[in-house]
């Protein structure tokens, strides 16, 4: 069974701060891992995703997250904050096999301070 | 491109009662699968239709049912409803088991 881990419900960053948001998976099989974000009452959109090509992965709006099998993680990062980035910010994971569902953590509120 | 799309944006039902909700997928997608977002947590996945045909389940009862039409178009359908299925409810398009892409979600509340 694969699970995710997202350390940190709620992250307080300044503007043009890094921002750093922890995401550690569970997989038996090697898994596509992807980051999405939720403004408020909105659905989801997709920041980037792994999938095995290469272990540092840039998205959209500045972000970027790096693979890492040994510590069996997947941290996003964005080396400067603005304002319109807060939101909920949600680490999924998917296997590469079976059933192709996707697996999300319980979420991390991104706040960002003037 | 049309994105994904979802019926209605807001419904308000009360205990006992059924609904069904509407999901148009991404143009070219075949796939659609359903999340179930309770307040302050994140998408538990319901189920998934690819080709007309239920694609795995996840761990939620039978009164959860769904429908996927020739278009590729998805109905999720929740009967006997109780206050528990208050939640916003996600549709989601791929191509097979590519990339999903989110609708805007259909927040269901029940009294």
């Amino acid at each position: 069974a694969q699970s995710v881990t997202q350390l940190g419900s709620h992250v307080s960053v300044s503007e043009g701060a890094l921002v750093l948001l922890r995401c550690n998976y569970s997989s038996s099989v090697p898994p596509y891992l992807f980051w999405y974000v939720q403004y408020p009452n909105q659905g989801l959109q997709l920041l980037l995703k792994y999938t095995s090509a290469a272990t540092l992965v840039k998205g959209i709006n500045g972000f970027e997250a790096e693979f890492k099998k040994s510590e069996t993680s997947f941290h996003l990062t964005k080396p400067s904050a603005h304002m319109s980035d807060a939101a909920e910010y949600f680490c999924a994971v998917r296997p590469d096999t079976g059933r192709r569902a996707l697996t999300f953590g319980s979420g991390t509120r991104l706040q960002v301070q003037p | 491109e049309t994105g994904v799309t979802q019926s209605p944006t807001h419904l308000i039902k009360t205990r006992g009662q059924q609904v069904t909700l509407r999901c148009s997928s991404q143009s070219g997608h075949n796939t659609v699968s359903w999340y179930q977002q309770a307040l302050g947590q994140g998408p538990q996945f319901i189920f998934q239709y690819y080709r007309e045909e239920e694609n795995g389940r996840g761990n939620f009862p039978p009164r959860f049912s769904g429908l996927q039409f020739p278009n590729y178009s998805s109905e999720l359908n929740v009967n006997a409803l109780e206050l528990d299925d208050s939640a916003l409810y996600l549709c989601a398009s791929s191509w097979g088991s590519e990339t999903q892409y989110f609708g805007p979600g259909t927040r269901l509340l029940v009294l």
